[in-house]
């Protein structure tokens, strides 16, 4: 089983409109999580760390479930900019990266 | 934000050939580098961990004779593909940390095409 899973995609949404996806993990001992952020054949940039308490930034709103093992990441307000490979990746003791859900931003 | 350069961005070799990857923290020493691998699709899967001054840490599966690591400086990693195949074809990516911070920082990836 994979320690980070994730739905790839793609999701296709007009601009303006809300997306939400998430994931599940499998370590139940992971201590940080976070959203990364990849754009094609680029190296992944940190979007967001994820709080128990659920954080926002801008646009962006990620939750964290740590009973039922899972993370979310919604975008509200699309931009052809947000148009991206979005990595789930949570951490013990080193960082377990998801294989990521497309999203792609249409005019 | 702290800067990791990698070199080459991208390289082209013939199987057999070695390749070395340099990874270097601009601005900011690194007692810790991480180099990952990634396939198209898939998600980065860490190779290695090394520290300054150190052996490094190979993950589960990946050969230590075959992806040799060296870390001789603060600033300065570098990995080499040895005797490369083109199933060792891929996107190798390092990153960096800080003294006592958590964030890694990514370099620019090197992607790795081996004929």
């Amino acid at each position: 089983r994979k320690e980070v899973e994730q739905d790839p995609g793609p999701f296709n949404v007009p601009e303006g409109a809300t997306v939400a996806f998430n994931c599940t993990y499998s370590n139940s001992a992971s201590q940080s999580f976070f959203w990364y952020r990849q754009d094609c054949r680029k190296e992944p940039k940190l979007l967001m760390s994820v709080y128990s308490s659920g954080n926002e930034d801008g646009r962006f709103t990620a939750q964290l479930n740590r009973a039922s093992q899972y993370i979310s990441l919604l975008i509200r307000d699309s931009k052809l900019s947000d148009s991206a490979t979005y990595l789930c990746v949570v951490k013990e003791y080193k960082l377990s990266f998801g294989a990521g859900t497309t999203v792609t931003v249409r005019a | 934000g702290a800067v990791v350069s990698q070199h080459p961005s991208w390289v082209i070799c013939k199987s057999g050939t070695s390749v070395k990857i340099e990874c270097r923290s601009l601005d900011f020493q690194a007692t810790t580098m991480f180099w990952y691998r990634q396939f198209p699709k898939q998600s980065l899967m860490l190779m290695a961990t090394s520290n300054e001054g150190s052996k490094a840490t190979y993950e589960q599966g990946v050969e230590k004779d075959k992806f040799l690591i060296n870390h001789a400086s603060l600033t300065l990693s570098t990995l080499t593909v040895t005797s490369a195949h083109p199933e060792d074809s891929s996107f190798y990516i390092c990153s960096a940390t800080e003294p006592g911070a958590y964030e890694q920082y990514f370099g620019p990836g090197t992607r790795l095409t081996v004929t």
